[in-house]
């Protein structure tokens, strides 16, 4: 069945860092990808999300490429915060059902 | 509402007794979903509503669980006779049509103990 892999957590960067979570999928047909985060004491938001191969999701300077050939959604950021320490997972849409990775947990120190 | 509002937040209950959680998801979005966070891995499908369609039950992990929506809008998901591995988050989420062009807006959930 479909299936998301994404990396161990957690991972710990200082503030300014460049930041790459990865994020590899299995699935049959054409399913949307997403980056969903999920701040201390806070529920899921969506962060970025992706339609269709080539197409890139981008938010809040965070950005993930849908990856066709590599079956993958890498989750980048140029410069992170102290702000942008959570919990970040990517999922997959499979006809209605959300897929999801086991999460990563960022942690960012000033 | 302006988001998908989730109640109780947080539920201790006694191993063996029955359970309500609620959503109420944002005014207008014809699909709701339930899915599950245990302690340390990913979230599980439970069960999808799409209108007056009928829902897929086919995350549901037994018989103990059921949900139903009334009137295209609130959802109760119903566990009977609760066990502690029935503890988790209890996630709501809701989308405007298709999640897959439109995304889905969760609500802060329900985190249930059996005890």
């Amino acid at each position: 069945g479909d299936s998301v892999t994404q990396m161990e957590g957690p991972v710990t960067l200082s503030e300014e860092a460049f930041l790459t979570i990865n994020c590899t999928y299995t699935a049959t047909g054409y399913p949307s990808l997403f980056w969903y985060v999920q701040y201390p004491g806070e529920g899921l938001q969506l962060l970025l999300k992706a339609t269709k191969a080539d197409d890139k999701g981008s938010n809040k300077g965070f950005e993930a490429t849908y990856r066709k050939e590599t079956t993958s959604f890498h989750l980048e950021k140029g410069s992170v915060q102290v702000s942008d320490s959570a919990v970040y997972f990517c999922a997959l849409d499979s006809n209605y059902q959300l897929i999801w990775g086991a999460g990563t947990k960022l942690i960012i120190k000033p | 509402g302006a988001g998908v509002s989730q109640s109780p937040s947080n539920k201790v209950t006694e191993k063996g007794k029955d359970v309500e959680l609620r959503c109420d998801p944002i005014s207008g979005h014809t699909a709701l979903y339930w899915y599950r966070q245990s302690l340390g891995q990913g979230l599980e499908f439970l069960i999808y509503f799409q209108g007056n369609s009928a829902p897929d039950k086919s995350g549901l992990p037994s018989d103990r669980f059921s949900a139903e929506r009334t009137g295209g809008s609130v959802s109760t998901l119903t566990i009977q006779r609760t066990q502690q591995e029935d503890s988790a988050v209890y996630l709501c989420a809701s989308s405007l049509g298709s999640g897959q062009i439109y995304g889905y807006t969760f609500g802060s959930g329900t985190r249930l103990t059996v005890v």
